[in-house]
Parts: C-alpha cells; structure tokens; sequence
C-alpha cells in the first residue's frame, strides 16, 4: 500500500472524447508525476506538478494536461482522444527536494474505441 | 537527453538458478538510477536505486545492481530467484532534483520455471 491512489480504476471512452483522470498523493508529497504506459511497453512520462506548476514535460502534445490541487491531489486531462491513447496511465508522488522515493498507484487502465 | 536499453524483453529462468537483467543507460549529464518492478494489474515498486558511493545497490527481495560508469550499465541480478518473482522489470534513470521525472527502459518480462 503506497498511499497513492488513482480514480477511475478502468475507464472506456470514444475516440475525439475529453476524458479526466485523478490522483490523490501520498500525504505529504508535495510533486505528482503522470506517466503513459503502452502495452507492452515501460512507462513514458507525461509531465509533473510542483506547487501547482507544470515542472517538466515529456514528448506529448498539448492536448495532454492537468492540475494540481492545493491538497496536492492531481489531475491529467486529455482532449480530442486517439485510439493510440489507450494505456495505463500511473501517477507517482514525491518530495521535488533530495533523493526521497517516488510512489506509484495502481494506474488507470484506459481504452478509447 | 537520457534514454535506457533494456537488452533482453523476455528471460526465463529455472527457480532457484540465478538471473541477471541487463539494463544501459545513455546521458550527458550525471543521472541516478533505478529499477522497478510491476506486477500484473499493478503500478510500480522500487528494487533498488543508485544514488552515489559504492557502485553495488542491494534492494529489497534479494536483488542487488551494480552501476559501471564506464560500459553506462546497470544490471540487476538475483542468486536464486522463485516463483514470486515473476513480473516485468524496469530499469529507469533520471536527473538529481528533478523529483524523480523517470525515463524508462521497455521492460524485461521474467519468468520463472517450477
């Protein structure tokens, strides 16, 4: 049990959809991390949140986005949704500071049809 | 930019006989690095993580990795492995305080063979 916790736990959409999945962070955490992982494939990132902020970001286009709460739980919203969108999406938490571990959920598994 | 090699996307191996995943990194920078490992239907635990100071990493479950600066390698090995550690492994890198923004390998698929 790593106190990260993601909702909804499987999801289907169709394609051109909006679709929003949430993260709560392990208490205390102060960055939320979200990653896509393919079938088949290791984890890509996505981007990270830092005090609300987007602070980094992998190869993905800008209809990938999100938010960060005060409470620092987690958003990752993606418009226009493609077939190729279908994967597991996971969040991670941690301290931005020092060399603490990062926390994963379980993930949201996606499918667009 | 970083990228990590996973040189081996499936290894079976006999329980109880030893196993080495190999994993090589490249990067620019100065980088620390990890490996996870997932379980079906679940996200992801950490093994193991080189940070700095000796090059040999003991994790839990009985893994251990050594990092080689010089050949970029970081693989992960286990002296007798079980059933339990049938999973996929991946090896990742990222950048000192940078919140841990991984950049993963594709994957090693262990199996183990009663």
């Amino acid at each position: 049990e790593t106190g990260v916790t993601q909702s909804p736990t499987h999801l289907i959409k169709t394609r051109g959809q909006q679709v929003t999945l949430r993260c709560s962070s392990q208490s205390g955490h102060n960055t939320v991390s979200w990653y896509q992982q393919a079938l088949g494939q290791g984890p890509q990132f996505i981007f990270q949140y830092y005090r609300e902020e987007e602070n980094g970001r992998g190869n993905f286009p800008p209809r990938f986005s999100g938010l960060q709460f005060p409470n620092y739980s987690s958003e990752l919203n993606v418009n226009a949704l493609e077939l190729d969108d279908s994967a597991l999406y996971l969040c991670a938490s941690s301290w931005v500071e020092g060399n603490t571990e990062a926390f994963f959920g379980q993930g949201t598994r996606l499918t667009v049809v | 930019a970083q990228s990590v090699t996973q040189l081996d996307s499936q290894v079976p191996v006999f329980e109880e006989a030893p196993v080495e995943l190999r994993c090589n990194y490249s990067s620019s920078v100065s980088v620390y690095l990890f490996w996870y490992v997932q379980y079906p239907n679940q996200g992801l635990q950490l093994l193991l993580k080189y940070l700095s100071g000796s090059t040999l990493v003991k994790g839990i479950n009985g893994f251990e990795a050594e990092f080689n600066k010089s050949q970029t390698s970081f693989h992960l090995r286990k002296p007798s492995v079980h059933i339990s550690d049938t999973a996929e492994y991946f090896c990742a890198v990222s950048q000192p305080n940078t919140g841990n923004q991984f950049y993963f390998g594709t994957g090693t698929s262990l199996t183990v063979i009663p």
